[in-house]
């Protein structure tokens, strides 16, 4: 059975540091894998997927990897800004819409 | 406005008594599944739906019904709810050629 870890839970670092959130999965063989953030209170808004067939994807100051060989993904956040503070999940797709979720990572940026 | 729309908001209920929690997407979009969120659990798949009546078990799908009779709508129903189907619930849908998921809002149910 699928399982998606993610570590830290929590993580706290002040404005302006680059940072990497870390997402690791048990089988590699995984359809794609998406980022989402989610707000307090709100639902989950998607920041990235990523295909199987590739390494990574970028969106403005975000940028996904993934390494199927390793079951690892990481997510890039260049220039952290308070308004990044949520928490982070990723999902993996076991078939298109057959999803295993993270527990999340919990970002607080200071100012 | 492109958007996944979840009612109601919040809701209370009592035990065995049935509910259906409504979802409804306006992006053409094939795919829909319900998931719901719990403490030190995570987010679990309920549900989804491929297409207009196909339907599909996620990962607990005990308790719960869903239907798919038309392409917008997938709504998600109690028969008789328990006290540990107490949580967050989370409608999502995507499309066939771009998997990315749009979230509704989510409900956030309560049974006593």
């Amino acid at each position: 059975k699928q399982e998606v870890t993610q570590i830290p839970a929590a993580l706290s670092v002040p404005e302006g540091e680059n940072l990497v959130l870390n997402c690791s999965f048990t089988d590699s063989a995984i359809y794609n894998l998406q980022w989402f953030r989610q707000d307090p209170g709100k639902g989950l808004t998607s920041l990235l997927l990523i295909q199987s067939s590739q390494r990574e994807q970028t969106s403005g100051r975000l940028n996904a990897s993934l390494d199927k060989s390793s079951g690892r993904s990481t997510l890039y956040i260049a220039a952290s800004q308070p308004g990044d503070s949520a928490t982070y999940l990723c999902a993996v797709h076991e078939g298109a819409q057959k999803l295993v979720f993270g527990q999340g990572t919990r970002l607080t940026i200071n100012p | 406005e492109a958007q996944v729309t979840q009612n109601p908001r919040y809701l209370i209920t009592v035990t065995g008594k049935k509910l259906t929690v409504t979802c409804s997407q306006n992006m053409n979009h094939e795919y829909m599944s319900w998931y719901r969120q719990d403490p030190g659990l995570g987010l679990r798949q309920i549900y989804y739906s491929m297409n207009v009546e196909v339907t599909d078990k996620g990962d607990v799908p005990e308790g719960y019904k869903v239907s798919r009779k038309e392409k917008r709508n997938f709504p998600l129903i109690l028969e008789s709810p328990s006290p540990n189907q107490t949580s967050l619930y989370f409608c999502a849908s995507s499309s066939l050629l771009e998997e990315k998921l749009f979230f509704g809002s989510g409900t956030q149910l309560s049974v006593l």
